[in-house]
């Protein structure tokens, strides 16, 4: 049973493009949670997801981010005209529909931009 | 709010040393409490967690923690690190057992010397 995959691993941008990351949930698993790590700080809560759901995005900026987890594929994270202080490292981890199911995480997506 | 605040970004220890992480939480609510480890270009993965029951806790790979409501800590110890122990670790609390919104500590890397 694979984990939780993330790609791309690595993103570079350059300020006013666009950041798209996947998550792709393990097998099973219907909730999805996004997490950013700002340097030298911990992981800190972004978004909530179940499919076609979003359950909690108090996490989230107010603008230039969204997330979805739609029926098919995986989670989408994505930021719009992207600045220097997006640079970061992005996990997701997902768990199984059971409440209170611990979830797995992702490897992370180390984003950069330029 | 939720916070955890762990002491000391990096800590040495010699193989066969003991271990202790130290983190310290502040909450308005019962606690509950986890520790995650990450390697190199993974996840994070669950070492342990508190669920208000026993107040010594056992995890994987020889780890333990203590939660001491008096101290508001939550510490990690291993009697004899492992050259394989290397890695990050982050202590983080939540109010309730499900692991929706976790609140995390900025880690420390554990550093392990022959």
């Amino acid at each position: 049973n694979a984990g939780v995959m993330q790609n791309p691993r690595h993103l570079v941008r350059r300020r006013g493009q666009e950041a798209r990351l996947r998550c792709s949930p393990m097998k099973g698993h219907s909730h999805v949670y996004w997490y950013r790590q700002l340097p030298e700080e911990g992981l800190k809560f972004m978004v909530y997801l179940q499919k076609e759901n979003i359950i909690d995005e108090s996490g989230m900026p107010k603008e230039r981010f969204s997330a979805e987890f739609p029926k098919e594929g995986p989670s989408i994270l994505r930021i719009q005209q992207v600045v220097r202080g997006d640079s970061a490292a992005y996990f997701c981890a997902s768990s199984p529909p059971t409440s209170g199911g611990r979830p797995f995480f992702g490897p992370g997506t180390r984003l950069t931009v330029l | 709010a939720q916070s955890v605040t762990q002491l000391g970004s990096h800590v040495s220890v010699s193989e066969g040393a003991l271990v202790l992480l130290r983190c310290n939480y502040s909450s308005s609510v019962p606690p509950y409490l986890f520790w995650y480890v990450q390697y190199p270009n993974q996840g994070l993965q669950l070492l342990l967690k508190y669920t208000s029951a026993a107040t010594l806790v056992k995890g994987i790979n020889g780890f333990e923690a203590e939660f001491k409501k008096s101290e508001t800590s939550f510490h990690l110890t291993k009697p004899s690190a492992h050259m394989s122990d290397a890695a990050e670790y982050f202590c983080a609390v939540s109010e309730n057992t499900g692991f929706q919104k976790l609140v995390f500590g900025t880690g420390t890397r554990l550093l392990v010397s022959p």
